[in-house]
């Protein structure tokens, strides 16, 4: 079975700092790690995603993420937040298909402040 | 590319109607399409797994009588909430799989009065 823990429900940060989202997964099995977005009542955007290679993985909007496979963790960052990126951010796994099931985390809101 | 589309975008019906969502992948073809249903401030619950021309997969403790999933062709699936009541009163988001990724709609809105 798959999980992923999302420690912080809520993390407010000042515009222009920067900011970490933590996600951490469990899994008996290799996995595909995702982070998505989502902006009030809306789907689901793609941030960035890590199949295979390297650890680090660049996304749209600025965020990367790094895979550590012996903290079973794949943090979110950017160096420096915008007001517009106040969302929603749901880290996720799957197997190694895309017809696997996706299992999201709780979930993180993310707060700018001016 | 890889747009997956959701109609209608909001729907409110009384209670003991049918609501039927619709799912189409826009520029692609899925042999995979994915029904999640979120709550309030919550994650994404997976409610069940379509698969063109074949009966869906529903996750344990979802009723398959009332929500009824069919996906007739490689580009769109549907989801029909029968004798719908106030507490199936949702967001309800679907994603397509295609290469090694699943593409999500921008989700429907269903509130039953």
């Amino acid at each position: 079975a798959q999980s992923v823990t999302q420690l912080d429900s809520q993390v407010p940060v000042f515009e222009e700092a920067p900011v970490e989202l933590r996600c951490n997964y469990s899994s008996s099995v290799s996995v595909y790690l995702f982070w998505y977005v989502q902006y009030p009542n809306q789907g689901l955007q793609l941030l960035l995603k890590y199949l295979s290679g390297s650890t680090l993985v660049k996304g749209i909007n600025g965020f990367e993420a790094e895979f550590n496979k012996s903290q079973t963790s794949f943090h979110l960052r950017k160096p420096s937040v915008h007001i517009s990126d106040t969302a929603e951010y749901f880290c996720a796994v799957s197997g190694f298909s895309s017809a696997s099931k996706i299992i999201f985390g709780s979930g993180t809101r993310l707060s700018i402040r001016p | 590319g890889a747009v997956v589309s959701q109609h209608p975008s909001r729907v409110i019906c009384k209670s003991g109607t049918s609501v039927k969502i619709e799912c189409r992948s826009l520029d692609f073809q899925a042999t995979t399409m994915f029904w999640y249903r979120q709550f309030p401030k919550k994650s994404l619950m997976l409610m069940a797994t379509s698969n063109e021309g074949s009966k869906a997969t529903y996750e344990q403790g979802v009723e398959k009588d009332k929500f009824l999933i069919n996906h007739a062709s490689l580009t769109l699936s549907t989801l029909t909430v029968t004798s719908a009541h106030p507490e199936d009163s949702s967001f309800y988001i679907c994603s397509a799989a295609w290469g090694e990724t699943q593409y999500f709609g921008p989700g429907t809105r269903l509130l039953v009065l």
